[in-house]
């Protein structure tokens, strides 16, 4: 059964870091990009970062770009967020969600984690 | 960047069919997933490619694309239906971003 399992969430001042964790198991999670994605409450879905397979290509959402670092562990089966210079505006859930590429073709994220809420306050 | 618009708000009465709209300028180029997202939960994934479900989601839904448009459908809606409902898509800027619409709260009556 595939599990994504987010920590790392909690209650950080404005200007501080945080670093999320999510933790792979039931795939072979070396074969698959991922990705994080938000959502503030009360609000939408909001895509943040995405990460190939192997680290090589690495995209960010314009809002967190230069602020937000996405990382990977392989042998670990485990991908990270490190989130520096945190914003109110990026008190979220954050989840990370498994690229569904059939066929090489994107087709969105066939599994979610249950997400870990980030709260950015003073 | 490209933006995906969907109503907020719709509603059915129980047995009856929905359709759920997402309109972009992506969409002339990529296909839109939908997600149903139920309070408290993550999103689960109901529709995606030019109208395929994955296992476990009942054949009520289904999913329809026409120029800048996807619907997703819901054909004898029950009330285990009643969530919000995403629809994303690559971004066609050229960026590989993606995006989500706005979300659409279904209500069934």
């Amino acid at each position: 059964e595939v599990q994504l399992v987010e920590s790392g969430g909690g209650l950080v001042q404005p200007g501080g870091s945080l670093r999320l964790s999510c933790a792979a198991s039931g795939f072979t999670f070396s074969s698959y990009s991922m990705n994080w994605v938000r959502q503030a409450p009360g609000k939408g879905l909001e895509w943040v970062s995405y990460i190939s397979s192997s680290s090589s290509t690495i995209y960010y959402a314009d809002s967190v770009k230069g602020r937000f670092t996405i990382s990977r562990d392989n042998a670990k089966n485990s991908l990270y967020l490190q989130m520096n210079s945190l914003r109110a505006e990026d008190t979220a859930v954050y989840y990370c969600a498994r690229d569904f590429v059939p066929a090489s073709e994107w087709l969105g994220y066939d599994y979610w984690g249950q997400g870990t809420l980030v709260t950015v306050s003073s | 960047s490209s933006e995906l618009t969907q109503d907020p708000a719709v509603s059915v009465a129980l047995g009856q069919t929905v359709r759920i709209t997402c309109q972009g300028d992506s969409l002339r180029s990529y296909y839109a997933s939908w997600y149903q997202q139920k309070p408290g939960q993550a999103p689960v994934l109901v529709i995606y490619g030019k109208n395929n479900r994955p296992s476990g989601i009942p054949d009520r839904f289904s999913g329809s694309s026409s120029g800048n448009t996807a619907s997703l459908t819901i054909t004898g809606a029950q009330a285990e239906d009643e969530a919000d409902y995403y629809c994303n898509s690559r971004d066609s800027s050229g960026n590989h971003h993606v995006v989500f619409g706005g979300g659409t709260k279904l209500t069934v009556l």
